[in-house]
């Protein structure tokens, strides 16, 4: 089985500067996909973004972007210039790979996340 | 393009009672997946159906069961509840297919279940 683990369960930066977040995993596949989503006091669990193991290149989306080393099971995303709206929750999930149209394989494990707070 | 939609947004039960909460699918998904987060942690998956059929389900008891309809719209039914059921239910919709787009999972707001 898979785990996913975030070991900070909070964290807080100024507005503007970069942060991190950890997220390391545990799996026995070679293939699969990982992704960060937010969670804003919404409660709407947005994907922010995805990363496909078997591509070296780590993913970027706008301000985010991640860190992706297979050989350490490792999964941080930096978020750059950090704004007010950041502030929310944040999962790391793991998905086993898609080998046959069985698509309970496409069932997401989630880390316990990390609160995120951008201060003014 | 409509998102995931759920009702209720909030329901307040007595332990022993049941419970179905609902789920709309995204416009052209076929896949609905259901999890549960307690408060403070990270969702947990249920089960998700594909085309009317549970495929794939995670370590919950039998009380939890599903279905859904041939417009891919879900439900959630929670039988005997107890006080640890109280969390936020989280519905996802997705592709059925194998392209790579297709594993993105979208989810709805959740419904809030609080049982006393």
């Amino acid at each position: 089985a898979q785990t996913v683990t975030q070991s900070q369960p909070e964290m807080s930066v100024q507005e503007a500067e970069t942060v991190t977040l950890s997220c390391t995993y545990d799996t026995s596949e070679s293939n699969y996909y990982l992704f960060w989503y937010k969670q804003p006091p919404s409660r709407q669990m947005i994907l922010v973004i995805r990363q496909e193991a078997y591509k070296q290149q780590n993913a970027t989306e706008n301000r985010f972007s991640v860190n992706f080393q297979k050989a350490a099971k490792s999964f941080s995303l930096k978020i750059s210039d950090s704004q007010l709206g950041d502030t929310a929750m944040y999962f790391c999930a793991f998905m086993k790979p898609l080998l046959s149209v069985d698509t309970g394989r496409r069932a997401l494990t989630f880390g316990s996340g990390t609160r995120l707070q951008v201060q003014p | 393009e409509t998102g995931v939609t759920q009702s209720p947004t909030h329901l307040i039960k007595t332990r022993g009672q049941q419970v179905t909460l609902r789920c709309s699918s995204q416009s052209g998904h076929n896949t609905v997946s259901w999890y549960q987060q307690a408060l403070g942690q990270g969702p947990q998956f249920i089960f998700q159906y594909y085309r009317e059929e549970e495929n794939g389900r995670g370590n919950f008891p039998p009380r939890f069961s599903g279905l859904q309809f041939p417009n891919y719209s879900s439900e959630l039914n929670v039988n005997a509840l107890e006080l640890d059921d109280s969390a936020l239910y989280l519905c996802a919709s997705s592709h059925g297919r194998l392209a790579d787009s297709s594993y993105e999972q979208y989810f709805g707001p959740g419904t809030r279940l609080t049982v006393t």
